[in-house]
């Protein structure tokens, strides 16, 4: 079974600066799509970012990138010029291609934003 | 358009009664999940339904819970005398296909459901 580690339980970071937050996983597949999902205090998950494990390319979203490391099997995210609307609990999540396809979540990074 | 809505937002009940909550998912999406974030638990998988096929409950923790889907698109998970720890919020999401493709979910707002 696969299986998502957040290290980080709380992260705080300056408006307008750069905070990245890190996500393992450990899967025997060769093809899966990784997810990097916001949940705010109004409960609604949203998607920041998603990466297909067969490109090398890391994924990028405005002020936000990933830098996936598929041999690692590490999958990180990086907010850029962070503002006061990014705070929310953080949660990478892994998906397979088989089976159900249900989202493998790791344990959540809340992340608060200075001013 | 319009996104996953669930109801109710909040549901407050009494140990050993039965629970109904209502996941309609986005219009077109044909496969559909249920989630259970909980304090102890995080976030895990319940069940997940895929156009007209046998649906996959492999994440239900207890034979009280049970959910279906009716005509393709809104489903409802019931909760057989509930228990304190059901006590979770439960998201639904829906995706636009459930084959590889690994199409995103989009999520529901959730339930909050609290047993006293």
């Amino acid at each position: 079974a696969q299986t998502v580690t957040q290290s980080q339980p709380e992260m705080s970071v300056q408006e307008a600066e750069t905070v990245t937050l890190s996500c393992t996983y450990d899967t025997s597949e060769s093809d899966y799509y990784l997810f990097w999902y916001k949940q705010p205090p109004s409960r609604q998950m949203i998607l920041v970012i998603r990466q297909e494990a067969y490109k090398q390319q890391n994924a990028t979203e405005n002020r936000f990138s990933v830098n996936f490391q598929k041999a690692a099997k590490s999958f990180s995210l990086k907010i850029s010029d962070s503002q006061l609307g990014d705070a929310a609990m953080y949660f990478c999540a892994y998906r397979s291609l088989q089976g159900a396809q249900k989202l493998v979540f790791g344990q959540g990074t809340r992340l608060t934003i200075n001013p | 358009g319009a996104g996953v809505s669930q109801s109710p937002s909040n549901k407050v009940t009494e140990k050993g009664k039965d629970v109904e909550l209502r996941c309609d998912p986005i219009s077109g999406h044909t496969a559909l999940y249920w989630y259970r974030q909980s304090l102890g638990q995080g976030l895990e998988f319940l069940i997940y339904f895929q156009g007209n096929s046998a649906p996959d409950k492999s994440g239900l923790p207890s034979d009280r819970f049970s959910a279906e889907r009716t005509g393709g698109s809104v489903s409802t998970l019931t909760i057989q005398r509930t228990q304190q720890e059901d006590s979770a919020v439960y998201l639904c999401a829906s995706s636009a296909l459930g084959n590889s493709g690994a199409e995103t979910q989009y999520f529901g707002p959730g339930t909050r459901l609290l047993v006293l």
